[in-house]
């Protein structure tokens, strides 16, 4: 069974730019999470849907980020306009029902210039 | 504010030897507690998990205390082996039975298994 998919796995983008991440979740997993993760701050949470739905965006830093699940295999973190302080390593991972164990994907590696 | 610390960035441990993992928490509504592995490159993989109404988990090398009065938690790895080598983070939750609460981790241990 494939995992969570994400992509690119890398992205180097200068600053201003519009940057697109992408995660497929495990089929059959009804939540998804985004997380960031950089040197200072560790693995913090962004955002996460339940049945497609966002739930909680507290995490996002700020305007610039949004993120979207059309449907139950799709999502999408997005930043505009790109700063040089978003580098960091994008994880997405997803949650079957009635679970508390996720699974997350291999990363995004993020380099804004 | 970090609500769940691992205070020790690294640990170095010689193979065959336990491997002790410390985590400390500060919200006391968390009541699920994980520990995942990561490799470089590669996203978090869950290793094991303890509820709050358990003291002690167990999974092959692999055991997990919970000490609630003194928030604390530790991953016990005996015996150490050289795979074993990784980014240790420690994480928690409160308990949703399928809710969709988001994990809070520490900022990881890096493992080092000496041969």
């Amino acid at each position: 069974d494939a995992g969570v998919i994400q992509s690119p796995r890398h992205e180097v983008t200068e600053m201003g730019q519009e940057v697109t991440l992408r995660c497929k979740p495990i089929s059959g997993h009804n939540s998804l999470f985004w997380y960031r993760q950089t040197m200072m701050r560790g693995l913090e949470l962004l955002i996460y849907f339940n049945n497609n739905v966002p739930i909680d965006d507290s995490g996002m830093p700020e305007d610039r980020f949004s993120a979207k699940m059309p449907n139950a295999s799709f999502s999408t973190l997005k930043i505009q306009p790109s700063e040089p302080r978003d580098s960091a390593v994008y994880f997405c991972a997803s949650r079957p029902p009635y679970e508390d164990e996720q699974f997350f994907g291999p990363g995004t590696r993020l380099t804004v210039l | 504010d970090q609500q769940v610390k691992q205070n020790s960035p690294s640990l170095s441990v010689q193979e065959g030897r336990i491997s002790i993992l410390n985590c400390d928490y500060t919200n006391s509504m968390f009541d699920y507690f994980l520990w995942y592995k990561k490799y470089p490159a590669e996203g978090p993989t869950f290793l094991i998990s303890i509820s709050s109404i358990k003291d002690k988990n167990e999974d092959g090398r692999f055991t997990v205390f919970l000490n609630k009065s003194a928030k604390h938690l530790s991953l016990h790895i005996v015996p150490s082996q050289p795979g074993d080598s990784a980014v240790y983070f420690c994480a928690a939750n409160i308990y949703s039975g399928g809710g969709a609460d988001g994990l809070t981790f520490g900022k990881g241990t890096h493992l080092i298994i000496q041969p």
